[in-house]
């Protein structure tokens, strides 16, 4: 089974300044990795995702995350953000064979003020 | 339609009560899944649909929950009996891949609120 890990429940940070949400992930086979957005009152959207290739992935709206299998870790960056980044992020798992649901983790929200 | 629609949106009930939630998937997509998410935790997930038939559904979480898919189209969870702890966003995806390598098209929820 793979079980992913947010390390903060809430990031505050000022508009403009850098932000980095954390994600690890626990798995005994090899995964795709991916992280959604859920803005106020709407449903997720995908942000980014990790399937293969280079570990370095590039998303919507600046986004960029980091794949590092040997800190197993998948950590979402932006080097700076707007107001309308407000939203919470969820950093998600899934094994890369055969069927497999999506584990989410539980949510970093990202409060960005001016 | 042009994205996962999910009805109701809100829904308050009380305890003891049989709920239903609806999903209509986005047109051709074949895969559906169903995830609950409480309040301060991630998404949990419920079950899996490919086409009508559920190959998965080990995330129900006990036999007053259920639920069903017609064809390749609408699918409804039925909470039998609510509890408290059921209160609850129940949120639909969508896919078209029968492999869990991309993105999920995610309504925007039910929130249920059992008193």
């Amino acid at each position: 089974a793979q079980s992913v890990t947010q390390l903060d429940s809430q990031v505050p940070v000022f508009e403009e300044a850098p932000v980095e949400l954390r994600c690890n992930y626990s798995s005994s086979v090899s995964v795709y990795l991916f992280w959604y957005v859920q803005y106020p009152n709407q449903g997720l959207q995908l942000l980014l995702k990790y399937l293969s290739g280079s570990t370095l992935v590039k998303g919507i709206n600046g986004f960029e995350a980091e794949f590092n299998k040997s800190q197993t870790s998948f950590h979402l960056r932006k080097p700076s953000v707007h107001i309308s980044d407000t939203a919470e992020y969820f950093c998600a798992v899934s094994k890369n064979s055969g069927y497999s649901t999506l584990t989410f983790g539980k949510g970093t929200m990202l409060l960005v003020s001016p | 339609g042009a994205g996962v629609s999910q009805s109701p949106s809100n829904k308050v009930t009380e305890k003891g009560k049989d709920v239903e939630l609806r999903c209509d998937p986005i047109s051709g997509h074949t895969a559906l899944y169903w995830y609950r998410q409480r309040l301060g935790q991630g998404l949990e997930f419920l079950i899996y649909f490919q086409g009508n038939s559920a190959p998965d559904k080990s995330g129900l979480p006990s036999d007053r929950f259920s639920a069903e898919r017609t064809g390749e189209s609408v699918s409804t969870l039925t909470i039998q009996r609510t509890q408290q702890e059921d209160s609850a966003v129940y949120l639909c995806a969508s896919s078209s891949r029968r492999k869990n390598t991309g993105e999920l098209f995610f309504g925007e929820g039910s929130r249920l609120t059992v008193l």
